[in-house]
């Protein structure tokens, strides 16, 4: 099974509206994080925003905020006022704590297959 | 500028050469990944490295050997590759693994390889 879903392959958005990407997961931890990036076509991946399975608030970071909901393993992206710039690929990643890697160092992220977005002039 | 570089680029290699990709952090982390991005498939994870020390090797096939000097420094050596292995390798870092959003992930620019 799948512990990171994307479901939109692709979505248009017109320029200077709000976009809600999607992102669910699967995760028997009870403590993990999640992380959203943004890759343009120059590859390079960009940290976006990160949400704590503990944290009370959802995560804002300027135009972009995460709409967290536990109970449904949803943690959809919400970008504000697209802009041309906006337009790229979008991938939602978990941490789970549970995972760590040998003598408990580093983290291990699991990554979804990304969204493809597009904004409109 | 997220303060992770790598080089080259892009690069070209048929099956029998040997080359080697190189990724530096400026970040003061303690921990680096290698991650392979193939056409329509999700980000994998390759290596990871926390204090020099390789913690974890996900499956991935000898012919692709890392090697990290210091925290700074992190290599990927190839040799006798396939044309499966063309994708965009990625390197990353992070703090170390203190939990919440010190284990943030920041990524270099990637590295295009096509293999003939």
């Amino acid at each position: 099974a799948q512990k990171i879903t994307q479901t939109q392959p692709g979505m248009f958005v017109q320029e200077k509206e709000a976009v809600t990407l999607d992102c669910t997961y699967d995760t028997s931890d009870p403590s993990y994080g999640l992380f959203w990036y943004k890759q343009p076509s120059s590859g390079e991946m960009i940290f976006l925003i990160y949400q704590g399975s503990y944290d009370q608030q959802n995560a804002t970071e300027g135009r972009y905020s995460l709409n967290f909901q536990k109970a449904r393993k949803s943690a959809n992206l919400v970008i504000s006022a697209s802009q041309l710039g906006d337009s790229a690929m979008y991938f939602c990643a978990m941490r789970e704590e549970g995972r760590p890697g040998k003598n408990n160092a580093g983290n291990m992220l699991t990554f979804g297959g990304g969204t493809r977005l597009m904004v409109k002039p | 500028e997220t303060g992770v570089t790598q080089t080259p680029r892009h690069l070209v290699m048929g099956m029998t050469n040997k080359k080697s990709l190189k990724c530096e952090q400026h970040l003061g982390h303690n921990a680096m990944y290698w991650y392979k991005q193939s056409a329509k498939k999700p980000l994998e994870l390759m290596f990871v490295y926390n204090f020099k020390e390789q913690t974890e090797n996900n499956s991935v096939p000898s012919r692709f050997s890392p090697e990290c000097p210091n925290s700074s420094h992190l290599f990927l050596h190839l040799h006798t590759l396939q044309p499966e292995d063309s994708a965009l390798y990625l390197c990353a870092s992070s703090q170390d693994r203190t939990g919440g959003d010190t284990d943030t992930q920041y990524f270099g620019p990637g590295t295009r390889l096509t293999v003939l």
